[in-house]
């Protein structure tokens, strides 16, 4: 498809489980942002990729998680020994640019909605 | 302090009624880029419009137009002529400076559009 794409849409996991969460932005976009949603709330960021690389992971909450983006597309958000407080709606964003000379909006994937039980 | 202020988290309208969603925000920066999301029940934040700091008219993008008060630090959108399928989460977001495009977003106003 041509917008971004994320999956699973829906993950149900334990306490203290391991989880994944995959993200294919728009092709051609080179920056990848990653926020969180919880509940009422507005995105909170957690993490943005230029390329390869983390340029900003100052969002990220503690080192349960970590994110990668190997090949410059698609992305892997890894969340280690999780906790009830991590469920929420984790959003995916890509954009052409990171500039701040071009309004550069942000185009969202519909989220994978993470509960952990 | 809260980088972006949404005070109404709940707002109604009557169909094609005009509504305003207050937004203001905090930098210290001189270049920003303001923004305006659309959130509907199913989970995409869809993009509405844009404002940057250095311009110099209200954006505007069909029944949408943000109005820009620099002095005030104030980014309200403006709805003209709601329609019901405006009911939605709306998220008001800056980006600053050399933010490398990151968001900073808002605590979003729920608008219900009455029939």
């Amino acid at each position: 498809g041509a917008g971004v794409s994320q999956t699973p849409s829906n993950k149900v996991t334990e306490k203290g489980k391991y989880v994944e969460l995959r993200c294919d932005p728009i092709s051609g976009h080179t920056a990848l942002y990653w926020y969180r949603q919880s509940l009422g709330q507005g995105p909170e960021f957690l993490i943005y990729f230029q390329g390869t690389g983390a340029a900003d992971d100052s969002g990220l909450p503690n080192d349960r998680f970590f994110a990668v983006r190997p090949e410059g597309s698609v992305s892997t958000l890894k969340i280690q020994r999780t906790e009830r407080g991590d469920s929420a709606v984790y959003l995916c964003a890509s954009s052409l640019f990171a500039s701040q000379r071009v309004s550069g909006e942000l185009f969202f994937g519909e989220g994978s909605r993470l509960t952990v039980l | 302090a809260q980088k972006i202020t949404q005070t109404q988290p709940g707002m109604f309208v009557q169909e094609k009624e005009a509504v305003t969603l207050d937004c203001t925000y905090d930098t210290s920066d001189q270049s920003y880029g303001l923004f305006w999301y659309k959130q509907p029940s199913s989970g995409e934040m869809i993009f509405l419009i844009y404002q940057g700091s250095y311009d110099e008219q209200n954006a505007t993008e069909g029944r949408y137009s943000l109005n820009f008060q620099k002095a005030r630090k104030s980014a309200n959108l403006v709805i003209s002529a709601s329609q019901l399928g405006d009911s939605a989460m709306y998220f008001c977001a800056m980006r600053e400076g050399n933010a490398g495009n990151m968001l900073t977003f808002g605590g979003g106003t729920r608008l219900m559009v009455k029939p």
